[in-house]
């Protein structure tokens, strides 16, 4: 089983600041990834999907990069709104696996 | 507007059994991987089931294989999640969602399970 290790779990970050978030695959995923973003109660919202693909609708301070195993979500100019915590996802293969999260709190 | 409603959550007992509901409307369903997700309290999405648009494959992860039967309907665009031998720890938020990897993506809103005598 393909197995998805997400980085920080947590981090701390002010308004404008720039936020990166990182997925490692245990294997080669290609670019079956996605970036979800969840705020408490409520369902998550895909933002990024095959990797680098902007959600219609989502900011495009959010971006996303990677193939193969290593994957990056970005935040150029985090807004108040942003404060979240953030999922990966692998959909390769026949297991699917969501990273552990990163939740984003203020400073 | 395209949205998918899951039904069916509820409290049940160790060892009992369970089926979720997903009503899918507004996108062309039979063509759509489905997946179930589940969040338990606290806790990370965590994948559960993913069934190809013809319901030829099925995919699980391993805690819940033997356990759980993920099926649907193209007809009534209906996806289901039966749940059998329940366990203390199935105890979550289930959701249904439509395919990763496309425009088309969706998630219902949620279905509570509490495995709980």
């Amino acid at each position: 089983d393909i197995q998805v290790t997400q980085s920080p779990s947590a981090m701390s970050a002010s308004v404008g600041d720039r936020v990166t978030i990182t997925c490692r695959a245990s294997q080669a995923v290609h670019n079956y990834l996605a970036w979800f973003q969840q705020k408490p109660g409520k369902v998550p919202q895909r933002l990024i999907y095959s990797s680098s693909i902007l959600e219609g609708g989502v900011p495009s301070r959010f971006s996303g990069s990677g193939s193969g195993t290593e994957f990056t979500l970005t935040i150029s100019g985090l807004q108040p709104e942003d404060f979240a915590t953030y999922y990966c996802l692998q959909h390769h293969g026949d297991t699917l696996a969501f990273g552990g999260g990163t939740k984003v709190e203020v400073k | 507007e395209a949205q998918l409603v899951d039904s069916g959550g509820g409290l049940v007992e160790p060892g009992g059994s369970l089926r979720l509901s997903c009503a899918a409307s507004g996108f062309i369903f039979p063509d759509s991987w489905m997946t179930w997700v589940r969040q338990a309290p606290g806790k990370g999405l965590e994948w559960v089931a993913t069934i190809t648009p013809d319901g030829s494959r099925k995919l699980y992860v391993g805690s819940v294989k033997g356990r759980f039967t993920i099926s649907r309907d193209n007809a009534k665009k209906s996806l289901f999640l039966q749940m059998n031998t329940l366990r203390a720890e199935d105890t979550a938020v289930y959701y249904c969602a439509s395919q990763f990897s496309s425009s088309s993506h969706f998630w219902g809103q949620g279905a509570l399970v509490t495995v709980s005598s």
